[in-house]
């Protein structure tokens, strides 16, 4: 079983900033990632999707992938109050979820 | 396009009664999942199917619980008999062929309450 992990946080920024969001994976063989973002009473979406080393850029948003570290990292630039949320990251493949990092941008 | 569909949206009981959950998946969709998520534990599996066909139950906390898909637009979950410990939103998601590589679609929930 592939193990994922997250900071719980909370995690707290002021508008405008950059949130910085992790997770870190068991399974030296997992080739992609999925994040998805849950607001409060609602399901989880998918956001961002990375399947190689590297940066993957859209709009604010940027995920990385280091497999030699075994992380995956979310950006989100010019964080947004509309941004607060739960974020979840995933091995495609494996269904387990992070426990999430809840994310709180103040105005 | 009509995403999953869960029904009931919102289900309250009592201990000891039996409960079902109802989950329609995207049509063209071979794989079905059911999760429970709380605020103790988080997003968790509890069975998954491919092709109608229930491939990993491991997360399915105990024999109270079941899950039947019996063709590729219909799923049930059920727990019976419930306890207040059951109280959680489940989500039901599916996903397109190419297990490996696809996101999973989530229905908007049915949150559970045993009194």
């Amino acid at each position: 079983q592939k193990e994922v992990e997250q900071n719980s946080g909370p995690l707290s920024v002021p508008e405008g900033a950059i949130a910085s969001l992790n997770c870190t994976y068991s399974d030296r063989g997992s080739q992609s990632f999925f994040w998805y973002r849950q607001y409060s009473g609602k399901s989880p979406e998918l956001i961002m999707f990375i399947y190689s080393n590297g940066d993957k850029e859209d709009g604010r948003f940027t995920a990385q992938l280091n497999k030699a570290s075994q992380y995956v990292s979310l950006l989100i630039r010019d964080s947004q109050p509309s941004d607060s949320a739960t974020y979840l990251c995933a091995v495609p493949g494996d269904m387990r979820f992070g426990a999430g990092t809840r994310l709180t941008v103040k105005p | 396009d009509a995403g999953v569909i869960q029904s009931p949206r919102h289900e309250v009981t009592e201990m000891g009664q039996e409960v079902t959950l109802r989950c329609k998946p995207i049509s063209g969709h071979n794989s079905l999942f059911w999760y429970r998520q709380t605020m103790m534990r988080g997003l968790e599996l509890l069975i998954y199917f491919n092709n109608n066909v229930p491939i990993d139950d491991s997360g399915m906390p105990e024999d109270r619980f079941s899950a039947k898909m019996p063709n590729a637009s219909f799923s049930t979950l059920k727990i019976q008999p419930s306890e207040p410990r059951d109280s959680a939103v489940y989500f039901c998601a599916s996903s397109p062929p190419g297990l490996s590589n696809q996101p999973q679609h989530f229905g908007d929930g049915t949150r559970l309450s045993i009194l």
